[in-house]
């Protein structure tokens, strides 16, 4: 059974530009959480969601940030325009029905803005 | 508000020695807490959990953790450090509702011969 599955690994962006990041959860598990890990600190709620609803995105910016998990495919994350400060690793984890709080992660992605 | 403080941003010990890492939190709930190691560019392994059960809970790799209500703590203890416990570790709270979970801001444990 494979792990949560995250690409790309590592992706350079410019300032302007658009940014996607997806992850492909465990098998069997319908539940996905997007975090982010800026340097030097803990990681951060930003988004849960299930097959085709967000549950509780309280930990999205505003603007610029979207979430998806369609019915078929993996989950993205998309940032829009993305400026310097949202050089960061981002981090997803996936969780069967019912567990709570056991979440297991992905290996990340680390989206660096020039 | 829920909340997790980790004690020591950077903790340094010698190969053999004692690993204590600590860990505070805040619940008006009973909590689930967990511990988590992340290696240099990789993501997050899960090390051990509280659910309730025993207050003394053993992980992998030879960590485990005491549940203190009275003190609201959760420190992370190994009788003797290897090398290969270096490596970022957080306290991870369980906040109910949607099962969303709260990170300390994380300890970099260092291990030196």
């Amino acid at each position: 059974n494979a792990g949560v599955m995250q690409n790309p690994r590592h992706l350079v962006r410019r300032r302007g530009q658009e940014a996607r990041l997806r992850c492909s959860p465990m098998k069997g598990h319908s539940h996905v959480y997007w975090y982010r890990q800026l340097p030097e600190e803990g990681l951060k709620f930003m988004v849960y969601l299930q097959k085709e609803n967000i549950i509780d995105e309280s930990g999205m910016p505003k603007e610029r940030f979207s979430a998806e998990f369609p019915k078929e495919g993996p989950s993205i994350l998309r940032i829009q325009q993305v400026v310097r400060g949202d050089s960061a690793a981002y981090f997803c984890a996936s969780s069967p029905k019912g567990l709570a709080g056991e979440q297991y992660f992905g290996p990340g992605t680390r989206l660096t803005v020039t | 508000a829920q909340s997790v403080t980790q004690l020591g941003s950077h903790v340094s010990v010698s190969e053999g020695a004692l690993v204590l890492l600590r860990c505070n939190y805040s619940s008006s709930v009973p909590p689930y807490l967990f511990w988590y190691v992340q290696y240099p560019n990789q993501g997050l392994q899960l090390l051990l959990k509280y659910t309730s059960a025993a207050t003394l809970v053993k992980g992998i790799n030879g960590f485990e953790a005491e549940f203190k209500k009275s003190e609201t703590s959760f420190h992370l203890t190994k009788p003797s450090a290897h090398m290969s416990d270096a490596a970022e570790y957080f306290c991870v709270l369980f906040s109910g509702g949607y099962n969303k979970l709260i990170f300390g801001a994380g300890t970099r444990l260092a291990v030196h011969p």
